[in-house]
């Protein structure tokens, strides 16, 4: 099993530029989320799926989007991106929300 | 929605030492608490897990206890050895069936040899 993947591993952007990344899982996890981590800050929930079709925000939801048409992939779309999402991006799956998260490799980004 | 606060932000032990991180909670709802860890340049990975239909939780040298009434959870490290050094989250799960799991903003910690 390969268990999270995650591309890019680093990306640089314009201000006002968009990107998806992209978020693969092989573990039938019904459960995946994303998160951004900053200094200072633990990592901050972006939008969560608990399954095909069902998706939702979380604490920081805002200049990003989602959609989970599989099981497998749960790409996080940047709109137009802002320097205030310079970040590292995870994302993380899991069978349930009673059982612990496996979390990609992580996405650097940059926005300039 | 859930607010997990954690503490210490900065922890410092000699080789050999006790090492413990803190947590509270705010939504009665949750049942379910993780503790990761963080190595420099790595992805955050579990290390120890808790429901709320346990008291204590103990693996080797760590352990998590938790208190439901008081709505906050630690870990314990005993006998901290310098390969513990990294950065240690909590977590806690929303209630019901939300995959929502917040995590507290993270205690770094040193072990001196």
């Amino acid at each position: 099993n390969a268990g999270v993947t995650q591309t890019p591993k680093f990306q640089v952007l314009k201000t006002g530029q968009s990107m998806t990344l992209q978020c693969a899982q092989d573990m039938n996890h019904e459960y995946m989320s994303w998160y951004r981590q900053d200094p200072g800050m633990g990592l901050r929930l972006i939008h969560y799926s608990v399954g095909a079709g069902i998706t939702d925000q979380g604490e920081v939801p805002n200049g990003y989007n989602v959609s989970r048409s599989t099981t497998e992939d749960f790409p996080l779309r940047l709109l137009s991106a802002a320097p205030s999402q310079t970040s590292v991006y995870f994302c993380a799956s899991s069978q349930g929300h009673r059982y612990g998260y496996t979390f990609g490799s992580g996405t650097r980004l940059t926005v300039v | 929605g859930e607010n997990v606060e954690q503490h210490p932000s900065t922890l410092s032990v000699q080789e050999g030492d006790s090492a413990v991180i803190k947590c509270t909670y705010s939504d009665s709802a949750s049942n379910y608490f993780p503790w990761y860890k963080q190595e420099l340049g790595k992805r955050p990975q579990l290390i120890i897990d808790i429901r709320s239909n346990v008291g204590e939780k103990k693996d080797q040298r760590i352990a998590v206890t938790l208190n439901k009434t008081a709505k906050h959870f630690s870990l314990h490290i005993t006998e901290t050895q310098p390969e513990d050094s990294a950065v240690y989250f909590c977590a806690a799960s929303s209630g019901g069936s939300q995959g929502n799991l917040i995590f507290g903003k993270g205690t770094k910690l040193s072990v001196k040899p």
